[in-house]
């Protein structure tokens, strides 16, 4: 079984559309992520939660807003996509110190 | 505020050769370190980590050590093989009573290994 799975893989999108990432992991941890990595593999950290509140929110645009229904879900959601969104999108959840990575959703706007 | 430097790559060595990819940290406290690796493609997965001074993280014959008086944490291997050819992220994580700090990355290096 796949710990911290995200759907889509790719998308492919037209500016100004909406679009959502889902994410949900199978291994009890209590805290999950969203990060960005542009085009050079640099990875910033978007969101984090612990037990569905929002704890750190790193100067992201507010077109892009984290929803957690439960626990095991961080889904992402962006709204008014923008030609710089264009990047791949990784969840992540956090167990004793090293985080576990899903396999990455790579967004592109054209 | 917390902040991880690595080599820029790309790096081409050819198979069998010894890699150093240097890693120096910056924290106000005694932050866990981390090397993550990514293949192309795919996600970022744990290579090895260390969370405090002078422990040693070693995994697939790539070895690091916590090094506080230097602030490094750089990534060695003896004998590198074309299936080491990847990005490898050196990353830390400070904890801050939060709960749900993240890892500060590095830019990454790109490693290509040569037949």
């Amino acid at each position: 079984d796949t710990a911290v799975s995200q759907t889509p893989k790719y998308l492919v999108t037209q500016m100004g559309n909406d679009k959502s990432i889902k994410c949900e992991q199978n291994l009890g941890h209590d805290t999950m992520y969203w990060y960005k990595q542009d085009s050079k593999k640099f990875l910033k950290i978007m969101f984090s939660y612990n037990n569905k509140e929002l704890i750190i929110n790193e100067t992201v645009p507010n077109r892009f807003s984290p929803k957690s229904p439960d626990k095991a879900h961080l889904n992402l959601h962006i709204n008014s996509l923008e030609l710089g969104d264009s990047a791949v999108y990784f969840c992540a959840s956090r167990g004793t110190g090293e985080l576990f990575f899903g396999e990455g959703s790579r967004l592109t706007v054209l | 505020g917390n902040s991880v430097t690595q080599m820029e790559g790309p790096v081409t060595l050819s198979e069998e050769a010894f890699l150093t990819i240097n890693c120096t940290y910056t924290a106000t406290g005694y932050p866990s370190l981390f090397w993550y690796v990514q293949y192309p493609g795919e996600g970022l997965q744990l290579l090895l980590k260390a969370t405090k001074a002078d422990d040693k993280g070693s995994n697939k014959g790539f070895e690091a050590t916590y090094r506080k008086e230097t602030t490094s944490f750089h990534l060695e291997k003896g004998s590198v093989q074309v299936s080491d050819s990847a990005v490898y992220f050196c990353a830390l994580r400070e904890y801050s009573g939060g709960g749900a700090d993240g890892l500060t990355f590095g830019k990454g290096t790109h490693l290509i290994i040569q037949p």
